[in-house]
């Protein structure tokens, strides 16, 4: 299940589950997102992106949804395994800002 | 290879002293960045800085001061630390700093004043 830790988010699955992870975005002028995976002890990792003219995209295991009327993003990761446990971020890039803006992270564990 | 390679990995320190973190990229990359992650993992850009030219500064104090000798490497000076520093520090690039463009980190310098 989901739940609010004292610091991440946590949602905890059992291997081979379905996992969807999801962030709401601030800014509606934002027209790039991207999901990152950080392991511990490393630096945030690309998974995949999405452009705002798009609603969904997929990659090998995993699926973005965007919702632009909502401001809301998922990330959708298919027989989830146990090295996909990691702290999730989404980040957003405003239409010309060259930096992204990186929501609060969503750690997932995955137990055996 | 390393894309993103940052030195230290680890750094402990007084309160008041004067340390640098140095990040050198072999992407090709025009554009680095710094960020700023807090005890709760919550990432904050620091600063950016493309073809060796001041971008970004995002409110960061000015005891704070990067430095860019080539557009391979962003190095960041950090003067009389204060505890609030603790952190981890993230060096990124990314191909020309526009939007709609990924950012590849390096793996984090840790660190820790006491």
């Amino acid at each position: 299940g989901e739940s609010v830790g004292l610091h991440l988010p946590t949602l905890s699955v059992q291997e081979g589950d379905n996992s969807i992870i999801n962030c709401a975005y601030s800014n509606s002028a934002s027209d790039y997102f991207i999901w990152y995976k950080q392991e511990s002890g490393k630096g945030p990792q690309f998974i995949i992106d999405i452009r705002s003219n798009m609603d969904k995209r997929q990659g090998q295991r995993v699926t973005v949804l965007l919702n632009k009327t909502v401001k809301h993003l998922s990330l959708q990761i298919a027989a989830t395994q146990p090295g996909d446990s990691a702290v999730y971020f989404c980040a957003e890039s405003p239409t010309g800002y060259s930096t992204l803006t990186f929501g609060k992270g969503t750690m997932l564990l995955v137990s055996p | 290879d390393t894309a993103v390679s940052q030195t230290p990995k680890y750094l402990v320190t007084q309160m008041g002293n004067d340390k640098s973190i140095k990040c050198e990229q072999n992407l090709g990359h025009d554009t680095m960045y710094w960020y700023k992650q807090d005890s709760k993992k919550f990432l904050k850009i620091m600063f950016s800085y493309n073809n060796k030219e001041l971008i970004i500064n995002e409110t960061v104090p000015n005891r704070f001061s990067p430095k860019s000798p080539d557009k391979a490497h962003l190095n960041l000076h950090i003067n009389s630390l204060e505890l609030g520093d603790s952190a981890v520090y993230f060096c990124a690039s990314s191909q020309a700093g526009g939007n709609n463009e990924k950012l590849f980190f390096g793996s984090g310098t840790q660190l820790s004043v006491l």
